[in-house]
């Protein structure tokens, strides 16, 4: 089983719709996790982090569940800029910050 | 923009080759990466850095090798380059002080024939 788990997609959703992202990681111990945008041919970039709490920064919402170990990303009111692949990350060795293990990513198309 | 400069950013060579990959940061950040990305498997580990002279093995480590004599420059060498190793690769820093969120330079596209 891998470690970091995402549907790979593709999601084609029209502009201004709802969508969610799901990426589920095995270590029960890992304590930080991450979403990071790579457009199409380019670097990753971080998106935002995900806190125990849950977190948002404007359209997009960050949660997470440890009893189910998953991490979700909601994205409100897309956008066509938001089309692009979608990577969750986990830190699967707590205590080592230099192992973060990625997600193969999830494709989104913002369509018109 | 972290100040990452990858070199080469495309290179094509053949099996049995050695090849040499260059990052190059300008912020004097303590750690540096070398990820490669692949379909279906996402980022993967290859060596890291957390200081000159100072490196370690990632989850995918076999085959490559890697050297840290600046601060600002970490280099990945394939010794004897496979077509398994086509894949493009990622530089990436991580600021002391900024937890555990990396910054990625543009990537290098490697095709090994």
């Amino acid at each position: 089983r891998k470690e970091v788990e995402q549907d790979p997609g593709p999601f084609n959703v029209p502009e201004g719709a709802t969508v969610a992202f799901n990426c589920t990681y095995s270590n029960s111990a890992s304590q930080s996790f991450f979403w990071y945008r790579q457009d199409c041919r380019k670097e990753p970039k971080l998106l935002m982090s995900v806190y125990s709490s849950g977190n948002e920064d404007g359209r997009f919402t960050a949660q997470l569940n440890r009893a189910s170990q998953y991490i979700s990303l909601l994205i409100r009111d897309s956008k066509l800029s938001d089309s692009a692949t979608y990577l969750c990350v986990v830190n699967a060795r707590p205590g080592n910050n230099n192992d973060m293990r990625f997600g193969a990513g999830t494709r989104l198309t913002v369509k018109p | 923009d972290a100040g990452i400069t990858q070199s080469p950013r495309h290179k094509v060579t053949e099996t049995g080759t050695p090849v040499t990959l260059r990052c190059h940061q300008t912020e004097n950040h303590r750690y540096m990466y070398w990820y490669r990305q692949d379909p279906g498997h996402g980022l993967r580990l290859i060596h890291y850095s957390y200081g000159v002279k100072d490196t370690d093995k990632g989850e995918v480590s076999d085959g490559y090798s890697v050297s840290r004599s600046k601060t600002e420059d970490f280099l990945l060498t394939l010794e004897s380059a496979t077509s398994s190793q086509t894949s493009v690769y990622f530089c990436a820093i991580r600021p002391g002080q900024g937890g555990e969120k990396l910054f990625f330079g543009s990537g290098t596209q490697l095709s090994v024939l």
